[in-house]
């Protein structure tokens, strides 16, 4: 089934580890993104990518870092976790130039940073 | 910058009665509007969309929503619940840039009793 894979799907942190979250679609989407989700403050972007090779800061990209080598691949990194990065992690593409709306969500990846 | 408000963070429903989750928005220009659903540990899913043509817009699985430009509002509605609606949903709007950057609201839970 086409669409979006993210790994791992959960994982415990010590602070001050460094973790990437793995994200691949295989929809040809040119953009995608990265969210985190946090109870009472909805989905905030972090990252975004228009197309392989370009990245931009969302609304909360500080003590993230995220890559695009290729069109099917948007790994985001923690440098150094912090308490505050627990979060549930979603990573979402859409058509860039195609203005819907519409993102294809993964199922999200829970991170836990003690 | 646009905003968007959920104003109930919790609505239960008993089967078979109407779904009301209401929604209002912050734009300085004409906005582009959404609602999502997110399932129990799934991502999000796209459940309708306004993109300035007809005020009333039809989605998925029997809900709609209307937008009322002189309420800066886009509640969404369901004439009868069913106890698979059972999600949280967000109000989403999108960046006056265009594109595909959205953002979401804190989320709406909706429960459905029997």
């Amino acid at each position: 089934i086409a669409g979006i894979t993210q790994a791992p799907t959960s994982q415990i942190l010590a602070a001050g580890r460094r973790m990437t979250l793995r994200c691949t679609q295989d929809m040809r989407h040119n953009a995608m993104y990265w969210y985190r989700q946090d109870l009472g403050l909805g989905l905030r972007l972090i990252h975004y990518s228009n197309t392989a090779g370009t990245t931009g800061k969302g609304e909360v990209p500080d003590g993230y870092s995220v890559s695009r080598a290729n069109t099917d691949d948007f790994p985001l990194t923690l440098a150094s976790a912090v308490p505050s990065q627990t979060s549930v992690y979603f990573c979402a593409s859409s058509e860039a130039g195609v203005n819907t709306g519409e993102l294809f969500f993964g199922e999200g990846s829970r991170l836990t940073v003690l | 910058a646009q905003s968007v408000t959920q104003l109930d963070s919790h609505v239960s429903v008993s089967e078979g009665t109407p779904v009301l989750l209401r929604c209002n928005y912050s734009s300085s220009y004409s906005p582009s509007l959404f609602w999502y659903v997110q399932h129990p540990n799934k991502g999000l899913q796209l459940l309708l969309k306004y993109t300035s043509a007809a005020t009333l817009v039809k989605g998925i699985n029997g809900f709609e929503a209307e937008f009322k430009k002189s309420e800066t509002s886009f509640h969404l509605t369901k004439p009868s619940a069913h106890m698979s609606d059972a999600a949280e949903y967000f109000c989403v709007v999108r960046g006056k840039g265009g594109g595909n950057k959205l953002t979401f609201g804190t989320g709406t839970q909706l429960k459905v009793e029997l």
